[in-house]
């Protein structure tokens, strides 16, 4: 069955940077968009970016453009969301979810990852 | 942009009421619209998508409705474990985005 399997929780401090990773399984990694999209305390869902993994094509939403890459390995069918310059507003739980590449909906989400930005 | 516009923020209803969920865009998007069930702690799960098909394995009770600019999630007999944050979503075609609704919570009285 299809599976997005996040990495744990994670603590940073004002400044740094956070890597989430997101392995996939269950489906062809190549054959899908990867999205994030996160939610901060009290606040909706957020789109982030797509990473499409057969070419490594990428889209940010403007709001994380200069800070947010989003990569993929595909020998090991995962990716990755890394956000830099981070602060307290960036303390969310961040979900990794697909796509088809010709659909407009995620069907499948990763369970969250919960990162924390404190001094 | 198109930005999506939920109502109510809350809703509040007795089990076995009919709830009934509305999303606007401020633009038209087609039916290209899907529905989103969010519970604490979980991921949010596909409930609707293209404004009206129900996602595998959603229970009946889930229906939806619209296209161009209006849409409605109706749950027909609400279940104390419907109780959660329902979004909806669109994708804009150029350049390529997607977006939430800001959300409806749904509370059992």
């Amino acid at each position: 069955q299809v599976q997005l399997v996040q990495s744990g929780a994670d603590v940073k401090k004002p400044g740094a940077s956070v890597r989430v990773s997101c392995k996939t399984s269950g489906y062809s990694f190549t054959g899908y968009y990867l999205h994030w999209v996160r939610q901060a305390p009290g606040h909706g869902l957020e789109w982030m970016g797509w990473l499409n993994p057969i070419n490594g094509a990428t889209h940010y939403a403007q709001m994380f453009q200069g800070r947010v890459t989003m990569t993929g390995d595909t020998s090991i069918s995962t990716g990755y969301m890394d956000l830099s310059g981070l602060t307290s507003d960036d303390t969310a739980v961040y979900h990794c979810a697909r796509s088809t590449t010709v659909t407009t909906h995620f069907d499948h989400w990763g369970q969250g990852t919960q990162v924390t930005v404190s001094s | 942009e198109v930005v999506l516009t939920q109502s109510p923020a809350t809703l509040s209803l007795s089990p076995g009421e009919r709830a009934t969920l509305s999303c606007r865009a401020s633009q038209s998007v087609r039916h290209y619209l899907a529905w989103y069930q969010h519970k604490p702690g979980q991921a949010p799960r596909l409930l609707i998508f293209d404004a009206s098909n129900r996602a595998p394995g959603i229970p009946a009770r889930f229906s939806a409705s619209g296209s161009g600019t209006d849409f409605t999630l109706t749950i027909s007999s609400l279940e104390p474990e419907d109780v959660a944050v329902y979004y909806c979503q669109e994708r804009d075609n150029w350049p390529p985005r997607w977006s939430f609704g800001q959300g409806t919570k749904v509370e059992i009285k």
